[in-house]
């Protein structure tokens, strides 16, 4: 799997947009980007997943380069409750392979 | 998605003892991994467990320190045997459904 660089940590001030950006510049053409995040003293979290095009569910957007080289997870009205280490995952297929967590990022949502 | 359940919550063992950790999934699953997440650190795979064959473990980890069972679709067990205090940790367990991976709640252990 392409290693990937996040930021160690990130503030945003409740009710704006937190933009959390990933460096992955080693992809390769068939590995998937995924976000996760795990808030403190509970199991990590799905966020959302891509391949090449830009996604959105009810929980944030991934905007993914052309390049595919890099990408940012957009959560568009942080609340407190977002507040929570993400982690930017490159992973070879869409299924049927673990996961290889990096450091995250330790994004701290602030009143 | 999968619901996921891990027995103990937390445990605090003594050195040379083993604990068994419990994982139980609302759902038939097929490819089930264990996770270790060490104080302060991100969460690092310990193996993969399929039902039906042999658990595949990391580099690193060894059936006879951390040894499987999967003996079902929707059951599996971790045990970590003859501890030390470096054993200390949060062990997760995950399951994949529809390409997300679902996460138990973790089973916080301290050996003293």
């Amino acid at each position: 799997d392409a290693k990937t660089t996040q930021p160690t940590s990130m503030d945003c001030a409740e009710g704006r947009a937190a933009n959390l950006p990933c460096n992955h510049s080693t992809i390769s053409g068939n590995e998937y980007v995924y976000w996760y995040r795990q808030i403190h003293s509970q199991g990590p979290q799905y966020i959302i997943h891509g391949l090449k095009n830009n996604e959105t569910n009810e929980m944030a957007s991934l905007i993914i380069t052309e390049d595919r080289k890099s990408s940012t997870l957009i959560l568009p009205h942080a609340t407190l409750r977002d507040t929570a280490v993400y982690y930017c995952i490159v992973r070879l297929s869409n299924s049927g392979y673990a996961l290889n967590f990096g450091k995250g990022t330790s994004l701290l949502v602030t009143p | 998605s999968a619901v996921i359940s891990q027995k103990p919550s937390r445990d605090i063992c003594q050195r040379g003892t083993s604990l068994t950790i419990q994982c139980q999934v609302d759902s038939q699953v097929t490819m089930m991994f264990w996770y270790r997440q060490q104080p302060g650190q991100s969460l690092t795979l310990i193996a993969t467990a399929n039902q039906g064959s042999e658990a595949t473990y990391e580099s690193g980890f060894v059936i006879d320190k951390f040894p499987i069972s999967r003996p079902n679709l929707t059951f599996s067990t971790l045990t970590v045997s003859n501890m030390s205090p470096e054993d200390s940790s949060i062990y997760l367990c995950s399951v994949e459904t529809f390409y997300e991976q679902y996460f138990g709640p973790g089973t916080r252990l301290t050996v003293t």
